[in-house]
């Protein structure tokens, strides 16, 4: 069974606040990792890709690092903004003899960013 | 741009009742699938596609089945609702292997369901 951790499950915040979060993965098949934003009553939204060791994205306020040898990712969310309140998932891509690509979610960080 | 359209956006079903909920895309993604949603919980797998004519399992499968007679459309179906089907559902593409930018997921907009 593989599994996707991400921690912590929720959090609030306050406006201006950095913060961060973990999606930790297995280490074996990586293909990729993935980090959407889900908006409350949307469907989640593609924030990065990221598929090599050491990969850091970054989209405004908002980046990402990658550590595929010990499994994990960090989320940061710089000045946190009201608007930056969602459900954060990653998603962590295997693939089987470079043919099927299967997604496993984690179960989201729920962020609130309080005014 | 439409992308991934799911319908129908709500319903309620009696115990024992069959649907199917539609799913098509118009991005001509090779590969598609079907997850569900429970409470606090995160996305299970239930179905997925890599393209017309090839369905395979994901973690959920039970209860629900699955076709992709075009690569637009990938319909699930519930044959014998039952409470423990009562989910949010989500139908997602990508065209997956054709360069890894493009393996993000294209959700639809979700069916929510209740089998009372």
């Amino acid at each position: 069974i593989l599994n996707v951790e991400q921690s912590p499950q929720s959090l609030h915040v306050q406006e201006g606040d950095s913060t961060n979060f973990t999606c930790s993965f297995p280490s074996s098949n990586f293909y990729a990792l993935h980090w959407y934003r889900w908006e409350t009553a949307k469907s989640p939204e593609a924030l990065f890709v990221m598929t090599l060791n050491g990969d850091e994205k970054k989209k405004g306020r908002i980046s990402a690092t990658l550590n595929t040898k010990e499994g994990y990712s960090y989320l940061y969310i710089k000045g946190s903004q009201p608007e930056d309140s969602a459900t954060y998932l990653c998603a962590f891509i295997r693939t089987s003899g470079g043919r099927t690509y299967k997604y496993i979610f984690g179960t989201g960080t729920r962020l609130k960013v309080l005014a | 741009n439409a992308g991934v359209t799911q319908t129908p956006k709500f319903r309620i079903l009696k115990i024992g009742q069959s649907m199917t909920l539609q799913c098509t895309q118009d991005m001509n993604h090779n590969y598609m699938y079907w997850y569900r949603q429970d409470p606090g919980m995160g996305l299970k797998l239930i179905y997925y596609s890599v393209g017309a004519g090839i369905t395979d399992k994901g973690e959920v499968p039970n209860g629900y089945n699955v076709s992709r007679s075009t690569t637009e459309d990938f319909p699930l179906r519930l044959e014998l609702a039952a409470p423990s089907q009562t989910s949010v559902y989500f139908c997602a593409s990508t065209a997956a292997g054709t360069g890894r930018s493009k393996n993000i997921q294209y959700f639809g907009a979700g069916t929510r369901l209740s089998v009372l």
